[in-house]
């Protein structure tokens, strides 16, 4: 079975400071994607980034990147210089074929 | 481009009722793809729709059904309704119905059963 794991309930950030949020998956496929979606208070889900699992290159958006690592099964969200709208849930999901797979959240809260 | 639209936004029903929820994908794209999410479950898949044809279907009872039309909206339907189906449903679009394309979401409808 294909799982979604995030460990990390809630996390906070000091403004311009640096947060990593971990997921994990467990799979048998070999072709997936990997995506991370924002959803502010406002609930509008938003994508943040993707990455295709043949790539080995970290895939990165702005002050948003991940660290892939495909035999570990772990893609983690690194947010660079953190902004007050940056404050929201973050879903990590995985796709492969018809199916969509996403985890339980991380609620980030950014300090001013 | 317009992003993927739902109505209604918010909905309050009774037990045993049944609703109809409806979403306009983004225009051009042909998949359309539903999910509940609550605070208990987060976000479960209900059914993926591509060309007016249901491609694959989450772990949910009968009473949940969709349909796709030519222009690519979508409905979804649940019959019988129980307090447990008080949830965010969220729909999402995307351009291919293979799973390497990502997908939209609109705002969702928060439905009530009381």
């Amino acid at each position: 079975a294909q799982t979604v794991t995030q460990s990390q309930p809630e996390m906070s950030v000091q403004e311009a400071e640096t947060v990593t949020l971990s997921c994990t998956y467990d799979t048998s496929e070999s072709d997936y994607y990997l995506f991370w979606y924002k959803q502010p208070p406002s609930r509008q889900m938003i994508l943040v980034i993707r990455q295709e699992a043949y790539k080995q290159q970290n895939a990165t958006e702005n002050r948003f990147s991940v660290n892939f690592q495909k035999a570990a099964k772990s893609f983690s969200l690194k947010i660079s210089d953190s902004q007050l709208g940056d404050a929201a849930m973050y879903f990590c999901a995985y796709r492969t074929g018809n199916q969509f797979y996403f985890g339980t959240g991380t609620s980030l809260t950014v300090i001013p | 481009k317009a992003g993927v639209t739902q109505t209604p936004r918010y909905l309050i029903k009774t037990r045993g009722q049944q609703v109809t929820l409806s979403c306009s994908p983004i225009s051009g794209h042909r998949s359309v793809s539903w999910y509940q999410q609550t605070p208990g479950q987060g976000l479960q898949f209900l059914f993926e729709y591509f060309s007016e044809t249901q491609r694959n279907k989450g772990n949910f009872p009968g009473r949940f059904s969709g349909r796709q039309f030519s222009n690519s909206r979508s409905e979804m339907n649940v019959s019988t309704l129980e307090l447990g189906d008080s949830a965010l449903y969220l729909c999402a679009s995307s351009a291919l119905q293979a799973g390497t394309d990502t997908q939209y979401f609109g705002p969702g409808t928060r439905l009530t059963v009381l």
